[in-house]
């Protein structure tokens, strides 16, 4: 039981780059979520899905895509990456019957 | 709008004492809930503690307690006998809405937990 796992761990961009940021859960989570942690800050919302085929926006949406095509599966796309997009991103999926959010490893991203 | 408060950036402790790092939220609905996440130096965020707003009793999680004074808005997060391995990043965040919504978390700034030998 993995849990829940990102891919890819560490990744560099060169601005205007595009790229995919996979999560992946192993617990037939319903709901799965896209954070983003800048230095002293806390996580902010990116997008969320309530389930397979549905995805939403959060709190900072601009400059990024999501789909949910598979229920274990939530993909964050970056089409031209910039550098304030430079962060670690943070997975995580919750069960519809329990409030606990699990999270994933996080994925280093640095836009040059 | 709904806010999380940390105030103290830094927290420092001696193993084995006892800990209170605060927290203060703000949001005009009656139903939300409050969590309390450690971030290591690794950098994944680790679930520790859950209240809800209509709980009665205060959570407890072993070693972790949540001191919710509902009155006064804050969800101070209690760590008592600290080990070294607490040192770690405290994130306190709240879930505005009735349970079974899509459950956004606002997060705080977080507080950083040194606990000295």
């Amino acid at each position: 039981n993995a849990g829940v796992t990102q891919t890819p761990k560490f990744r560099v961009l060169k601005t205007g780059q595009s790229m995919t940021l996979l999560c992946a859960q192993d617990m037939n989570h319903e709901y799965m979520y896209w954070y983003r942690q800048d230095p002293g800050m806390g996580l902010r919302l990116i997008h969320y899905s309530v389930g397979e085929g549905t995805t939403a926006k959060g709190e900072v949406p601009d400059g990024y895509n999501v789909s949910r095509l598979k229920k274990q599966n939530f993909l964050l796309g970056l089409e031209s990456a910039a550098p304030s997009q430079t962060s670690v991103y943070f997975c995580a999926s919750r069960r519809d019957s329990q409030e606990t959010q699990y999270f994933g490893p996080g994925t280093r991203l640095l836009v040059l | 709008a709904q806010k999380i408060t940390q105030t103290q950036p830094g927290m420092f402790v001696q193993e084995k004492e006892a800990v209170t790092l605060d927290c203060t939220y703000d949001t005009s609905d009656p139903s939300y809930g409050l969590f309390w996440y450690k971030q290591p130096s690794s950098g994944e965020m680790i679930f520790l503690i859950y209240q809800g707003s209509y709980d009665q009793q205060n959570a407890t999680e072993g070693r972790y307690s949540l001191n919710f004074q509902k009155a006064r808005k804050s969800a101070n997060l209690v760590i008592s006998a600290s080990q070294l391995g607490d040192s770690a990043m405290y994130f306190c965040a709240m879930r505005e809405g009735w349970t079974g919504g899509y459950n956004k978390l606002i997060f705080g700034a977080g507080t950083r937990l040194a606990v000295h030998p």
